[in-house]
């Protein structure tokens, strides 16, 4: 069935870093790809995603491409603030929310 | 728009006492799931309502667990008796259509001790 594997956090930067954050999936079709945010004390936010092979997906200076010959998603940021500390999960759908699968999650600390 | 709430944020219970969680879906959204996080490991799906009807349960756990949507508004997931493997954060999400984006809610942290 279809997955998704993140890298393990947690992640500490200090600001003004660049920003990678794995994500590698396994499917059976062409799924979409999500990024979603969780911000402290708040839900899941759609961060980005890209629905084909190549798209990238980008959003608050935030990238991902899909890249269907490597079934890799990366996350990457060239420039991080303390704001954007929250934790990231990685997410697959074929079409709807009752398939979507989602990474561990990772977290991510930014220091001044 | 309102967005997807949950009720409550936090909820601390025994073993073996019973939880109830409530999630109001944005208004509109007929499609509406529950996910949880359990030990920080990965978010995963529960079950899908289609307004009032269960579309899809193949991820509930086993039979402590009772999600009802009446009426096709709200939804209440009951764990009865609750476990200590219960512990987690349960997500709530809408969405207008199965090609529309989701729209997650704050979750309910539960800690059974």
């Amino acid at each position: 069935g279809n997955s998704v594997t993140q890298m393990e956090g947690p992640v500490t930067l200090s600001e003004e870093a660049f920003l990678t954050i794995n994500c590698t999936y396994t499917a059976t079709g062409y799924p979409s790809l999500f990024w979603y945010v969780q911000y402290p004390g708040e839900g899941l936010q759609l961060l980005l995603k890209a629905t084909k092979a190549d798209d990238k997906g980008s959003n608050k200076g935030f990238e991902a491409t899909y890249r269907k010959e490597t079934t890799s998603f990366h996350l990457e940021k060239g420039s991080v603030q303390v704001s954007d500390s929250a934790v990231y999960f990685c997410a697959l759908s074929d079409r709807s929310g009752n398939d979507m699968r989602f990474g561990a999650g990772t977290r991510l600390t930014v220091k001044p | 728009e309102a967005g997807v709430t949950q009720f409550p944020s936090h909820s601390v219970i025994e073993k073996g006492q019973t939880v109830t969680l409530r999630c109001d879906p944005i208004s509109g959204h007929d499609n509406l799931y529950w996910y949880r996080r359990v030990m920080g490991k990965e978010i995963k799906f529960l079950l899908h309502f289609v307004k009032e009807s269960k579309q899809d349960e193949s991820g509930m756990p086993n039979n402590r667990f009772l999600a009802e949507r009446t009426g096709g508004t709200y939804s209440t997931l009951k764990v009865q008796p609750a476990e200590l493997e219960d512990s987690g954060v349960y997500f709530c999400a809408s969405q207008t259509s199965v090609d529309s984006p989701l729209h997650f809610g704050n979750g309910t942290r539960l800690t059974v001790t």
